[in-house]
């Protein structure tokens, strides 16, 4: 069972178009992260959301955590090709507090 | 600054044989990790190292992974033997000091393939 469920798993959209992806998860979390992997990279971080409700934008991508602190979602506008890659959400947790990704979400951006 | 640096970049073996992988952290970083993303998957964690210490190793398959950590600086990843499931990338990862949300940053990966 994966603790952190991400949807949809692959996403192609065309150039210009908006998108939201999601991370779910039935366990409460003090903070989430976001990530993107671009093909043949390791990840890099995006944001940390870490208080119930919060909302932050970085350029044209918005993140939101849940009100319950169990869920988020990412929301891309008016996406590009340089939007294509991987993205992971992931969670502290275990009793060392190892980082925990998500199944992620493929997205493809066609110009 | 320079990132963290892996190599090889791409390695393939066939099954029962021996590979290493090779990790070089950002200057200065105490703690290093290594993870596997199988295709299609997030990143696990293997083993995360503090300095030389081994923080955490508890899904790290012991009978045939291992992996040190000399000096506190450079690490080295061992699959002996590899079978077909070892098939995956291998990250490694960064960070500046001890405390965990200390933002992690992640090499290009080897990928590996187990014939």
């Amino acid at each position: 069972t994966q603790l952190l469920e991400q949807s949809p798993q692959f996403l192609s959209i065309q150039e210009g178009e908006n998108l939201t992806v999601y991370c779910n998860s039935s366990s409460v979390f003090s903070s989430l992260q976001w990530y993107r992997q671009e093909p043949g990279e390791g990840p890099v971080l995006l944001v940390t959301v870490v208080t119930g409700g919060e909302v932050k934008k970085l350029k044209r991508l918005t993140f939101q955590f849940g009100d319950a602190r169990k869920d988020s979602s990412l929301h891309i506008t008016a996406a590009q090709p340089g939007d294509t890659g991987l993205y992971l959400c992931a969670v502290f947790g275990g009793a060392t507090n190892k980082l925990i990704f998500g199944t992620g979400t493929l997205l493809a951006v066609q110009p | 600054e320079a990132g963290v640096a892996q190599s090889p970049r791409y390695k393939i073996i066939e099954k029962r044989q021996s590979v290493a992988f090779w990790c070089n952290p950002i200057s200065g970083h105490a703690t290093l990790y290594w993870y596997q993303q199988i295709l299609g998957q997030g990143p696990k964690l293997l083993i995360q190292f503090q300095n030389n210490g081994v923080v955490d190793d508890s899904q790290l398959p012991k009978d045939r992974f291992s992996a040190e950590r000399l000096k506190g600086v450079d690490s080295t990843l061992k699959i002996q033997p590899a079978k077909l499931e070892d098939s995956a990338v291998y990250l490694c990862a960064s960070s500046l000091g001890d405390f965990y949300t200390d933002t992690q940053y992640f090499g290009p990966g080897t990928r590996l393939t187990v014939l």
